[in-house]
């Protein structure tokens, strides 16, 4: 079965620099979830998007940004890197109503150098 | 106080053993639960959910929830070395927010 996809894998950038993670949910799911994952530490909830609209905005820096795209495709740009950004980014996708099971893709280890 | 507060761990058991994990969260309104597994490095791993107070049985993996305790386990059974893991509670806190808030993860590990 087809599970979410995130792109790069792994990604490496100087402070003050500029980064976009991508994320490709389920086929058919309609929602997609940006965590931040830092190490040792649980899940950080960062942005959700609904239908492409945002839905839901938890700890997520205002340099950071985010949306959803006509094919339910997910975006996070980054901007004004800190070595603090250094972290696991997951990207999770469900479908139908809140509450429903989320899934979570292989994530995107960023370093700030 | 953290909205899903779980113990850190480490829970150490033996090899062939029952696991059980906890987990309290501190909204009366969530409705939705979920129990992910996550290895070092990886992404974590949707094993169990749970909706209703009761049990849940999915092999060797047990849910329970208890709403009017606000509380909500994980017992493995027939502990396996590779169930060694960090186990990440996760609840839906507002009814229509979408979102999961994760407790910060229980570290178990099995012993051979």
């Amino acid at each position: 079965a087809a599970g979410v996809i995130q792109s790069p894998r792994h990604l490496i950038k100087e402070k003050r620099e500029t980064a976009t993670l991508k994320c490709y949910p389920i086929p058919r799911h309609d929602t997609v979830y940006w965590y931040q994952q830092g190490p040792g530490q649980d899940p950080q909830f960062l942005i959700s998007f609904y239908e492409k609209m945002q839905s839901d905005k938890g700890s997520i820096p205002d340099r950071f940004s985010a949306q959803q795209f006509s094919d339910y495709h997910s975006e996070l740009n980054m901007s004004s890197l800190e070595l603090g950004d250094s972290a696991l980014y997951f990207c999770a996708s469900s479908s139908g109503s809140s509450g429903t099971e989320a899934f979570f893709g292989q994530g995107t280890r960023l370093t700030v150098v | 106080q953290k909205e899903v507060e779980q113990n850190s761990g480490p829970l150490s058991v033996p090899e062939g053993a029952i696991a059980s994990l906890n987990c309290t969260y501190s909204d009366r309104g969530s409705q939705s639960f979920f129990w992910y597994r996550q290895y070092s490095g990886k992404s974590p791993e949707l094993i169990m959910s749970i909706y209703s107070n009761g049990d849940k049985e999915d092999g060797r993996f047990t849910a329970q929830l208890n709403k009017a305790s606000q509380y909500v386990s994980l017992l493995i059974r027939d502990s396996q070395p590779s169930d060694s893991a960090t186990y990440l509670c996760a609840v839906n806190i507002d009814t229509g927010r979408r979102a999961l808030t994760f407790g910060s993860g229980t570290r178990l590990q099995v012993q051979p």
